[in-house]
């Protein structure tokens, strides 16, 4: 079956822009969970969505927000982009939650703040 | 200015023979531990789990082993292979009843198989 699918997945954007990525899920996986990946932070937790509630959010400021829809397809946006946001985005998903040693994961969206 | 990265461990080792990757952890109250397996360009891919009630757990040609005492996880890959040539990391979990799939992830070690 399809795995995890990231759109897209390489973008180039500048300061005080926004962004908004998406992930479709496994087909039947309910939850979404979004990483961040950078060379000096590593892999960071974001936020998770479970049947389109946020389930657990990370350390992040308000300008990193998320949704999931009701066929579990999830987006993450970033608002005011700084040169910090510069990341490889990865996205995933689960049947439910508490999941975690059925985490799949997409291969990410790599984002570039100029 | 350009931010640093981290430096990640290097673990090379030969081909065929058996290769050990170690993670230490900080929260006494994580239940569930993750090996992930990270090659160039790709979303890291599970390997094999451990829950804090069991102290080893074999998959094939893969091993981890928990000491809960000072917290300390490691990944035993058996005859390496060309292919296992990867970023490792350990990742845990500190509340599957109330964490949900929130994932506390290492710095990870880069595994270099030599021929």
């Amino acid at each position: 079956k399809a795995g995890v699918t990231q759109t897209p997945r390489y973008l180039i954007k500048t300061r005080g822009q926004q962004v908004t990525l998406s992930c479709s899920p496994i087909s039947g996986h309910r939850s979404v969970s979004w990483y961040q990946q950078t060379p000096g932070q590593g892999l960071q937790f974001l936020f998770e969505y479970f049947s389109e509630t946020q389930r657990n959010k990370g350390n992040f400021p308000g300008r990193f927000s998320g949704r999931q829809f009701s066929n579990s397809r999830s987006e993450m946006n970033v608002s005011t982009l700084e040169l910090g946001d510069s990341a490889l985005y990865l996205c995933a998903s689960s049947l439910s939650t508490g999941m975690v040693g059925e985490l799949f994961f997409g291969e990410g969206s790599r984002l570039t703040v100029l | 200015g350009e931010s640093v990265g981290l430096h990640l461990p290097t673990l090379s080792v030969q081909e065929g023979d058996n290769s050990i990757i170690n993670c230490a952890y900080s929260n006494s109250a994580s239940d569930y531990f993750i090996w992930y397996k990270q090659e160039s360009g790709k979303g890291p891919q599970f390997i094999i789990d451990i829950r804090s009630n069991m102290d080893k757990r074999q998959g094939q040609r893969v091993t981890v082993l928990l000491n809960k005492t000072v917290k300390h996880l490691s990944l035993q890959i058996a005859a390496t292979q060309p292919g296992d040539s990867a970023v490792y990391f350990c990742a845990e979990n500190s509340g599957l009843t109330g964490g949900g799939n929130k994932l506390t992830f290492g710095t990870g070690t880069q595994l270099k198989v030599e021929l």
